[in-house]
């Protein structure tokens, strides 16, 4: 039982290039979050998904795309990298978000230049 | 609309000393509320949260909150800190919107020294 892991923990890219992040969890939960996170502004909620085949936005979704295609995997994507999008994203899943704890990945650091 | 203000950015604390870390919150509906840790370069673990019922809600590692409605205040707190409870903490509450998920206030640094 891994939990939740996050691929890849870091990577660097130049803006208006193109990448997917990759969140996996084994514990067949329903729920899956993306969060970023930035100095001194606590975790903002991007992107989630109530169930496979769903997904909705958050509070600051614009310039990423997701994908629930398997109930395991929660994708990420960003279409055109901006220096903005510098940040630690976190994945989290639940089975029962309000009854269970949200688990949380150990976090992809993305540096935008 | 819910929001979660925590008072205080950094909280400097003697080791064996008791700590109070604030958090506040805003809500025109019924909410849930929790208390994350992040150590550093990790992710976050609960700590504790409300649900319902007794408004005292103890955690790990010795934290406990106090749920007060009337002040709309969640409030965590420890008798007696150690070195390794040195952290960043995070107040989040959560209702139905949004699919459950947190909506995180923007952290309280604690830092615990010899």
């Amino acid at each position: 039982n891994a939990g939740v892991t996050q691929t890849p923990k870091f990577r660097v890219l130049k803006t208006g290039q193109s990448m997917t992040l990759l969140c996996a969890q084994d514990m067949n939960h329903e729920y899956m979050y993306w969060y970023r996170q930035d100095p001194g502004m606590g975790l903002r909620l991007i992107h989630y998904s109530v169930g496979e085949g769903t997904t909705a936005k958050g509070e600051v979704p614009d310039g990423y795309n997701v994908s629930r295609l398997k109930k395991q995997n929660f994708l990420l994507g960003l279409e055109s990298a901006a220096p903005s999008q510098t940040s630690v994203y976190f994945c989290a899943s639940s089975l029962n978000p309000v009854q269970e704890t949200q688990y949380f990945g150990p976090g992809t650091r993305l540096l935008v230049l | 609309a819910q929001s979660v203000t925590q008072l205080d950015s950094q909280v400097p604390v003697f080791e064996e000393a008791p700590v109070e870390l604030r958090c506040n919150y805003s809500s025109s509906v019924s909410v849930y509320l929790f208390w994350y840790v992040q150590y550093p370069n990790q992710g976050l673990q609960l700590l504790l949260k409300y649900l319902s019922g007794s408004t005292l809600v103890k955690g790990i590692n010795g934290f406990e909150a106090e749920f007060n409605k009337s002040q709309t205040s969640f409030h965590l707190r420890k008798p007696s800190v150690h070195i390794s409870d040195t952290a960043e903490y995070f107040c989040a509450v959560t209702n139905s919107n949004s699919g459950y998920a947190l909506n995180f206030g923007k952290g309280t640094s604690l830092l615990v020294t010899p």
